[in-house]
């Protein structure tokens, strides 16, 4: 069965830190990974997705099939990068998708 | 253009109670997507639909109910509400296909006394 565990419940970095939110996903089919972000008394919403290879706001993820593993990752975190953060596997028919328990990034002064 | 539109926004249910949660996008997405949250937990897959008249089970469908009879128009239905179905409930559309973004509502916070 597919699974998506982001082990960390609560990420804490200063300003300006490095940031990296784990994602490990379980999935005997070809994986195809996204990240969705909610930020406070906002709606969940895509951040990036592994197929387009892509760089928002700062933050990428590469796929790594040898580790199955989606991490995401920016170089220097800023305030309001602080949000709840969720990788999600889409498990075909349907578009259907598996999410993890999320992270919630809080980035300090 | 609004995108997902939930209601109610927040309602408390008595034990047995029945309740249709309303969900409507003006996107023209085929597919739309019932998830509930518990605390702690990721979005787990209600019900879904892959366009008007098709509807399937996703991982926690015991329960509930959903129809689609248009492709604006996805609600969810609870019979015999439970504790065990508080939650916050959200839905979601896209378009057809993979790899598609997932748009999300507000959701809707419900609480079983």
């Amino acid at each position: 069965a597919q699974r998506v565990t982001q082990p960390e419940k609560l990420l804490s970095v200063f300003k300006g830190a490095p940031v990296e939110l784990k994602c490990n996903y379980s999935y005997s089919g070809s994986p195809e990974l996204f990240w969705y972000v909610q930020y406070s008394r906002q709606r969940l919403q895509l951040l990036l997705r592994h197929i387009s290879r892509e760089s928002i706001k700062g933050f990428t993820a590469d796929l790594n099939k040898g580790e199955t593993s989606f991490h995401l990752k920016k170089p220097f975190a800023q305030e309001e990068d602080s949000a709840m953060y969720y990788c999600a596997l889409n498990t075909g028919g349907g578009n259907k998708l598996t999410f993890g328990t999320g992270t919630q990034l809080k980035v300090e002064l | 253009n609004a995108g997902v539109t939930q209601t109610p926004k927040f309602r408390i249910l008595k034990i047995g109670q029945s309740m249709t949660l309303q969900c409507a996008q003006d996107m023209n997405h085929n597919y739309m997507y019932w998830y509930r949250q518990d605390p702690g937990m990721g979005l787990k897959l209600i019900y879904y639909s892959v366009g008007a008249g098709i509807t399937d089970k996703g991982e926690v469908p015991n329960g509930y109910n959903v129809s689609r009879s248009t492709t604006e128009d996805f609600p969810l239905r609870l019979e015999l509400a439970a504790p065990s179905q508080t939650s916050v409930y959200f839905c979601a559309s896209s378009y057809s296909g993979s790899r598609q973004p997932q748009h999300f509502g507000d959701g809707t916070r419900l609480s079983i006394l």
